[in-house]
C-alpha cells in the first residue's frame, strides 16, 4: 500500500530533551516535507527536500532541522524542544510529476513539549 | 505569501452546493485542494495548473484563473461525507515549497 509513514503517532517530552520524527515514504516520491499545524494557523511548511541532500527552508524553520539522505527518509530533528513546539506534525511526499497528483500526508504526530 | 481563502466557514443542508475561493498576490505555477476531517490527515483532492483549466471528480470540481491568481472550489449536491475542513496550496513553481490557506470550515447537515 502506498503510504507515508510517520512515528510515533503521540509524543510527550520535556523541554529541552533532543528527539526525532521520523517518516518514510514508500512511493519513490522526490518531494517531502514538513508541516506544522496549530489551532487558527492552518498547516504551516517547516522545511521541504525535492530530493537527496536538497532541503529548504519553509515558512517555520527555527528550532528544527532536517536531513535527507535517502529517497524514502525525511526525519524532523529538535535538538532542544521549547514549549511552543507543541503542535500537530504531518510529513508529507509528492512526486516531481505534476499531472495530476498532489502530495500524500502522513497520519501525523502530535506532540507535547512540557 | 500565504494564499487567502473565503470563506471561513459555511453551513450546508445535504443536497445544497458550496463555492470555496483561494487567491494569492504572486503568480503561481499550480493550485492544490485537500480536504481535512477532525483528527485525521489532509487528503488530496486535485491539482490545476497554472493554464486556467478546469477539473472534477464525482460533484466536486475546481477552476484556476490564471490571470487573477484565483481558483475556486465547486461542491455540488453536497453529502455529509463533504464535511471537513478545505484548504487551498500553492506552488509559484514547479518544486517550490506548497503553502497552504488557512483553511475553509465546511459543515454539511441532514
Amino acid at each position: 500500500e502506498a503510504q507515508v509513514t510517520q512515528n510515533p503517532r503521540y509524543l510527550i517530552t520535556v523541554t529541552g530533551k533532543k528527539l526525532t520524527v521520523t517518516c518514510s515514504q514508500n512511493m519513490n516520491h522526490e518531494y517531502m516535507s514538513w508541516y506544522r499545524q496549530d489551532p487558527g494557523l492552518g498547516l504551516r511548511q517547516i522545511y521541504y527536500s525535492m530530493n537527496v541532500e536538497v532541503t529548504d527552508k519553509g515558512d517555520v524553520p527555527e528550532g528544527y532541522k532536517v536531513s535527507r539522505k535517502e529517497k524514502r527518509n525525511f526525519p524532523l530533528i529538535l535538538e532542544s524542544p521549547s514549549p511552543n513546539q507543541t503542535s500537530l506534525y504531518f510529513c508529507a511526499s509528492s512526486s516531481a510529476w505534476r499531472g495530476g497528483y498532489g502530495y500524500t500526508f502522513g497520519s501525523g504526530t502530535r506532540l507535547t513539549v512540557v | 505569501q500565504q494564499p487567502v481563502q473565503s470563506p471561513q466557514a459555511v453551513i450546508l443542508r445535504e443536497g445544497e452546493d458550496a463555492v470555496i475561493n483561494c487567491s494569492s498576490s504572486k503568480a503561481l505555477y499550480s493550485v492544490h485542494w485537500y480536504r481535512q476531517k477532525h483528527g485525521e490527515a489532509p487528503v488530496f483532492l486535485m491539482i490545476l495548473l497554472k493554464g486556467g483549466e478546469q477539473k472534477g471528480h464525482d460533484k466536486i470540481s475546481a477552476s484556476f484563473n490564471e490571470k487573477k491568481q484565483q481558483s475556486s472550489l465547486y461542491l455540488t449536491a453536497s453529502q455529509l461525507s463533504y464535511s471537513g475542513t478545505y484548504f487551498c496550496g500553492t506552488e509559484r513553481r514547479a518544486g517550490n515549497m506548497l503553502t497552504f490557506g488557512g483553511g475553509t470550515r465546511l459543515m454539511v447537515k441532514p
